[in-house]
């Protein structure tokens, strides 16, 4: 299947401060782009989906200031959390699909800890 | 939107019996149904999938059924080992176009005792 990276893997950082996580897709071209949140023992929850060259689609009830999602090429999307709170902390992951394949390919995720 | 349904929550087998996971969903035009395995800490991984205009699939020790007039789909694990321990997910895709979003079941918990 393909392979989907994402980094860091792990980050701590203090309230306030602003986190970038890379989401790529390295054998393949993504046309499109997702990015989800899970809580310890909980499901996936679609946060929003990118597609490259225009604006990101977010789910109702996420803040699309807070969490930034740029999809600049086919390869790569990033999402940054702007001035975290420790309610930020969670494991955020990305998949990465195309318009033809209904397969998703996961990253394999961030853990974010806001102190 | 779509909305699915997975049960049970948490499910405890001795090693070598069978394990099945049940999911419903609301958007008869939801076409494409993946069942993810996640182990701790790790991403979701795609363990077997079917299409709407498939009845059942089966990949050695994993089966998946779709029923399209009732809207459920379940995975059936038969030959349980330790090593298939782990939360699994369905998920339900209506695609077509740019935007193939996945909703995901809550999730089932999958003990197999040895």
């Amino acid at each position: 299947g393909a392979v989907v990276s994402q980094h860091p893997s792990r980050v701590i950082c203090k309230s306030g401060t602003s986190v970038k996580i890379e989401c790529r897709s390295l054998d393949f071209q993504a046309t499109t782009m997702f990015w989800y949140r899970q809580f310890p023992k909980k499901s996936l929850m679609l946060m929003a989906t990118s597609n490259e060259g225009s604006k990101a689609t977010y789910e109702q009830g996420v803040e699309k200031d807070k969490f930034l999602i740029n999809h600049a090429s086919l390869t790569l999307s990033t999402l940054t959390v702007t001035s975290a709170h420790p309610e930020d902390s969670s494991f955020y992951i990305c998949s990465a699909g195309t318009v033809s394949y209904n397969e998703q390919f996961f990253g394999p995720g961030t853990r974010l800890t806001v102190l | 939107g779509e909305n699915v349904e997975q049960h049970p929550s948490t499910l405890s087998v001795q090693e070598g019996d069978s394990a099945v996971i049940k999911c419903t969903y609301s958007d008869s035009a939801s076409n494409y149904f993946p069942w993810y395995k996640q182990e701790l800490g790790k991403r979701p991984q795609l363990i077997i999938d079917i299409r709407s205009n498939v009845g059942e699939k089966k990949d050695q020790r994993i089966a998946v059924t779709l029923n399209k007039t009732a809207k459920h789909f379940s995975l059936h694990i038969t030959e349980t080992q330790p090593e298939d321990s782990a939360v699994y997910f369905c998920a339900a895709l209506r695609g077509g176009g740019a935007t193939n979003k996945l909703i995901f079941g809550t999730g089932t918990l999958l003990a197999v005792q040895p």
